[in-house]
């Protein structure tokens, strides 16, 4: 069965710093998609950056970036030049990806809450 | 601009009361889904549905109920409310492609005194 695991319940960074969230997964599916969102205060739900198992290279979306490291089952969010904005929820989440291309479900690791210090 | 809009935004209830959340999207996605959220918490799969007519339980065990009779609508009842189904309530949907991520809407914030 397919299981996502954040092992960061919060995190602390100093605004306009570098930091990266953990996230680690379990497949015996050779084909997944890999994702981030982000949840404010708010509640909604924000996707920032996608990764597919079979892309060659880390994806990235402007100051996000993914760090992908498919022998160890790892994906874990950098976040480049942090703002006070970038407080929030972040949940990695994985989907499966059938033969059929009917699509998985999307299933979501704990969540790591980010605080950004001016 | 919201494509998935999730109404009420909150909702305070008393135990016993019928309650129906819904759930509207118009990008035509033939996929839709219910999250239940606690607070700070993970997301759990409740319901989903591939089509109008199809209908599924998720991972997590739900009292609610929903339904698919248009593609666009994916609502989500409460027979008869408890505290214990105090929560948030995220609806998404996504297209057929499976590197397509989901649209969430607002979500709903459900407590029931």
């Amino acid at each position: 069965a397919q299981k996502i695991t954040q092992t960061q319940p919060g995190m602390f960074v100093q605004e306009k710093e570098a930091v990266t969230l953990d996230c680690t997964y379990d497949t015996s599916d050779p084909s997944y998609g890999l994702f981030w969102y982000k949840q404010p205060s708010s509640g909604e739900m924000i996707f920032l950056i996608y990764q597919g198992s079979y892309d060659q290279q880390n994806a990235t979306e402007g100051r996000y970036s993914l760090n992908f490291q498919k022998a160890r089952k790892s994906a874990n969010l950098v976040i480049s030049a942090s703002q006070l904005g970038d407080s929030a929820m972040y949940f990695c989440a994985m989907r499966e990806l059938p033969a059929n291309n009917q699509g998985g479900k999307l299933i979501f690791g704990q969540g790591t809450e980010l605080s950004v210090k001016p | 601009e919201a494509d998935i809009y999730q109404t009420p935004r909150y909702l305070v209830i008393g135990t016993g009361k019928k309650i129906t959340l819904e759930c509207s999207q118009t990008m035509g996605h033939d996929k839709m889904y219910w999250y239940q959220q606690d607070p700070g918490m993970e997301l759990h799969l409740i319901h989903y549905s591939y089509g109008v007519n199809s209908t599924e339980k998720g991972d997590l065990s739900s009292e609610s109920t929903v339904s698919r009779i248009r593609t666009e609508h994916f609502p989500l009842t409460l027979e008869s409310a408890r505290p214990s189904h105090t929560s948030q309530y995220l609806c998404a949907s996504s297209e057929f492609r499976t590197n397509y991520g989901y649209t969430f809407g607002s979500g709903t914030r459900l407590t029931v005194v």
